[in-house]
């Protein structure tokens, strides 16, 4: 079965800063990727997604993300984050043609202004 | 409707009662999906169902939880003999697996029980 690793559970910010969130997988097929995000007393919204082609996918709000097959990695990142880029991010994947998403456990990410 | 949408939003519960949630997905999505989202834990699926398939129960955590999807539409997931560590925000999602696989989600239900 497949897993997803967050590396940090809490990031902390300040504004214009520069961000990355970690995110690796454990399945060595065919893979699609996303991030997912749930801002404070709102529901999960998809951020970006992966399924084939360009590596380097970019999603909503200036998030990109990078897929790289070697280290079975997709990380997010955004040049320089806003206060209300503060939420929660959900790494997930879909793997093998299966169709539920498997999660990783989400980063808190608090930016101050 | 626009999106997934669920009831209640909000559920209270002593230990040992039953409760339903409800899960409206988008219309003329064929897939929905129920997951748990507890602190800590991210989310859990839990049950899946696709058309007119037999769902996949394999993420139910016991024998207390069951679903149903009436008419390839609404859901239901019924938690029997509640227990404290059942406790957590439910989510549905659906998808249009014809389009793609990206799920949409709903705003949850959040499970306390008492």
């Amino acid at each position: 079965a497949q897993s997803v690793s967050q590396h940090n559970h809490h990031v902390i910010l300040s504004e214009a800063a520069s961000l990355e969130l970690g995110c690796n997988y454990s399945y060595g097929g065919t893979v699609n990727l996303f991030w997912y995000v749930q801002y404070p007393g709102q529901h999960l919204q998809l951020l970006l997604k992966y399924f084939s082609g360009d590596p380097l996918v970019k999603g909503i709000k200036g998030f990109e993300a990078e897929f790289i097959k070697s280290k079975f990695s997709f990380n997010l990142r955004k040049p320089s984050v806003q206060w209300s880029d503060t939420a929660e991010y959900f790494c997930a994947v879909n793997a093998g043609g299966y169709s539920t998403l498997t999660f990783g456990k989400g980063t808190m990410l608090l930016v101050s202004p | 409707g626009a999106g997934v949408s669920q009831s209640p939003s909000n559920k209270v519960t002593e230990k040992g009662k039953d409760v339903e949630l409800r899960c409206d997905p988008i219309s003329g999505h064929t897939a929905l999906y129920w997951y748990r989202q507890s602190l800590g834990q991210g989310l859990e699926f839990l049950i899946y169902f696709q058309g007119n398939s037999a769902p996949d129960k394999s993420g139910l955590p016991s024998d207390r939880f069951s679903a149903e999807r009436t008419g390839g539409s609404v859901s239901t997931l019924t938690i029997q003999r509640t227990q404290q560590e059942d406790s957590a925000v439910y989510l549905c999602a659906s998808s249009n697996q014809l389009a793609s696989n990206e799920q949409f989600f709903g705003p949850g239900t959040r499970l306390t029980v008492l």
